[in-house]
């Protein structure tokens, strides 16, 4: 089975542009979360997807946003792009059951980088 | 809310011997998964082991064991006959089945390096 792919790998962008990532989860996994990773903050959960549907939000701005589509497949969205956002996104799919066991599995993550 | 603890320094051990990496958490909610991936260099967060909070017995997974001790609240990762291929960091995470919490809570990570 294929793993999580995200794409772009790299991506360089100015303050003030957007930027869209996308995610494609394990074949049959339908929740998709996002992650954003920094020296400073560590980990921090962004959101969920689950069905079409955001099901978990964490504490970002407005400025970061996601949708999902039928085919389980996640974009991640930053407008207005600032220094500090500046981070490895990582993508995680699980199959969606929910509970604690609901394992989740990652993507090799897209580094952004603004300038 | 969760919270997950990883206080080593920068951990080294010896190829083919055996490390515990230390975490514990703190959380409200009755039941929780536990879960320690690895992320190396390249930046990719590899899946190693699950320990539910209502196991009775400490789950295995290959070299990978977690030693669970539920009223300490501690899920340390055992490895086993270290390799090379070892060295990265690790990071201990909890989620809770339902609600604001079911979201994967990070611990910061703890540097292994594996020396030869």
């Amino acid at each position: 089975k294929a793993g999580v792919t995200q794409t772009p790998r790299y991506l360089i962008k100015t303050r003030g542009q957007q930027v869209t990532l996308s995610c494609s989860p394990i074949s049959g996994h339908r929740s998709v979360s996002w992650y954003q990773q920094t020296p400073g903050q560590g980990l921090q959960f962004l959101f969920e997807y689950f069905s079409e549907t955001q099901r978990n939000k964490g504490n970002f701005p407005g400025r970061f946003s996601g949708r999902q589509f039928s085919n389980s497949r996640s974009e991640m969205n930053v407008s207005t792009l600032e220094l500090g956002d500046s981070a490895l996104y990582l993508c995680a799919s699980s199959p969606g059951w929910g509970g604690s066991t609901d394992t989740q599995y990652f993507g090799p993550g897209t580094r952004l980088t603004v300038l | 809310a969760q919270k997950i603890t990883q206080t080593q320094p920068g951990m080294f051990v010896q190829e083919k011997e055996a490390v515990t990496l230390d975490c514990t958490y703190d959380t409200s909610d009755p039941s929780y998964g536990l879960f320690w991936y690895k992320q190396p260099s390249s930046g990719e967060m590899i899946f190693l082991i699950y320990q539910g909070s209502y196991d009775q017995q400490n789950a295995t997974e290959g070299r990978y064991s977690l030693n669970f001790q539920k009223a300490r609240k501690s899920a340390n990762l055992v490895i086993s006959a270290s390799q090379l291929g070892d060295s990265a960091m690790y990071f201990c995470a909890m989620r809770a089945p339902t609600g604001a919490n079911s979201k994967l809570t990070f611990g910061k990570g703890i540097t292994l390096s594996v020396r030869p």
